[in-house]
């Protein structure tokens, strides 16, 4: 059973550009939820999708946007990079939307901003 | 912010048990103790969860106090791999997790 995959697992990339980066849900799971790890840091909660819509979003700018897909993977975007973006970028998966589940983390892409 | 505090960092043994506590105060009747850790740069994994019973599984048992105010997780027999960063999170309304420091959990030879 495969777990929850992200890609691309490194990425550099230079102020002002745009970055996409991918997640694959775990086997049996329909909600995506992206985190923000700085370095240091907890994660902090970006936003999540289910059922291809954004369902809740942290305190994070509309430079940081998403996308959910009918086979529940999902993408992070991100535009008009600062260098304050670096960090570990996570994705987790879980099922049932806001229902009370246990969600499960990716490895992860760390991103770095130059 | 985070509903728990835990200390930022404890040391234990191989082979000990370590115990690791976390306060929830502000916890809510149907809200859910999630326990994650996060080895060196790696995604956080899961643990263990509970409401208000205690809980073991392969990994950790989990201990929550009957007035639900603070818990413990513990690992009955630490070895190094278990060095990593825990993380105690109240379970909140819309499933959005919300991490704390969380404790450095050094575990000695």
């Amino acid at each position: 059973d495969a777990g929850v995959t992200q890609s691309p697992t490194h990425l550099i990339k230079t102020r002002g550009q745009q970055v996409t980066l991918r997640c694959s849900p775990k086997s049996g799971h329909d909600t995506v939820s992206w985190y923000q790890q700085a370095l240091g840091q907890g994660p902090q909660f970006i936003f999540q999708y289910y059922e291809e819509e954004e369902r809740q979003r942290g305190n994070f700018p509309d430079r940081f946007s998403g996308h959910q897909f009918p086979n529940y993977s999902s993408e992070l975007n991100v535009n008009a990079l600062l260098l304050g973006d670096s960090a570990l970028y996570l994705c987790a998966s879980s099922s049932g939307g806001l229902r009370q589940e246990t969600q499960y983390f990716g490895p992860g892409t760390r991103l770095l901003v130059l | 912010d985070a509903k728990t505090t835990q200390p930022p960092s404890m040391d234990c043994a191989e082979g000990r048990a370590a115990n690791l506590p976390c306060n929830h105060s502000t916890i809510s009747g149907n809200e859910y103790v999630y326990w994650y850790r996060q080895i060196h740069s790696q995604g956080p994994q899961y643990i263990i969860h509970g409401l208000k019973n205690n809980e073991t599984n392969e990994m950790a048992s989990l201990i929550i106090t009957e007035d639900r105010k603070s818990s413990t997780l513990i690992l009955p027999h630490a070895t190094l791999r278990d060095t990593a960063v825990y993380y105690c999170i109240v379970w909140e309304k819309g499933g959005k997790l919300i991490f704390g420091q969380g404790t450095e959990l050094s575990v000695k030879p």
